[in-house]
């Protein structure tokens, strides 16, 4: 149990849908991340939370919308995803940005 | 930019310990070295973290040389659950963890 929760743990979407991942920390942290690990390639910063505001956009496509409505709380809404868009989504989380993170089991997501 | 090096690979025995190098000879002053472990359809793990001086908390040690520019992560007595992915990652004082390949690392009974 690492204080960070992810639902759903596997999804299994068309490209034409319109899906959310949910990441929720119990840990009182600050700060939020959303991360992409694909196969055979290191993780990928998507995105960056600090107290609520989007500090970080790592030039990802606008299919991928991040809502961050309290420090607990992050969402990914997904709409006309690709299928290379396959992966492990992981959310992780850290008391402030310098801190170390702590990461949920992520988000299996596969676009057919 | 690859700032660490690590071996792809390495075997130990249930019960022994485990010695993970990492190389980082590009390393600056106010760059902390970070490790993290990824066990399968799990998502990575904390271990311990330090900047110059030796670290150890209740899951490993960590001993970076006194140039800093390599570290080894220890794993006292290693069990089967320790089989896993190990990223050594150099971190400055921000948000960003960049993970290479790791080192896998295969506990035997």
């Amino acid at each position: 149990e690492t204080g960070v929760t992810q639902t759903p743990r596997h999804l299994v979407m068309g490209m034409t849908n319109k899906k959310s991942l949910k990441c929720e920390q119990h840990l009182g942290h600050n700060a939020m991340y959303w991360y992409k690990q694909s196969a055979k390639k290191p993780l990928e910063l998507m995105f960056v939370y600090n107290f609520k505001e989007q500090t970080e956009n790592n030039s990802v496509p606008s299919r991928f919308s991040p809502e961050c409505p309290n420090s607990s709380h992050l969402f990914l809404h997904l709409h006309t995803l690709q299928p290379e868009d396959s992966a492990l989504y992981l959310c992780a989380s850290s008391q402030e940005v310098a801190q170390p993170q702590h990461f949920g089991d992520g988000t299996r997501l596969s676009i057919l | 930019d690859a700032k660490t090096t690590q071996p792809p690979s390495m075997d130990c025995a249930e019960g022994r310990a485990a010695n993970l190098p990492c190389n980082h000879s590009t390393i600056s002053g106010n760059e902390y070295v970070y490790w993290y472990r990824q066990i399968h359809s799990q998502g990575p793990q904390y271990i311990i973290h330090g900047l110059k001086n030796n670290e150890t908390n209740e899951m490993a040690s960590l001993i970076i040389t006194e140039d800093r520019k390599s570290s080894t992560l220890i794993l006292p007595h290693a069990t089967l659950r320790d089989t896993a992915v190990y990223y050594c990652i150099v971190r400055g004082h921000d948000y960003k963890l960049s993970f290479g390949a790791g080192t896998t690392v295969t506990v035997r009974a």
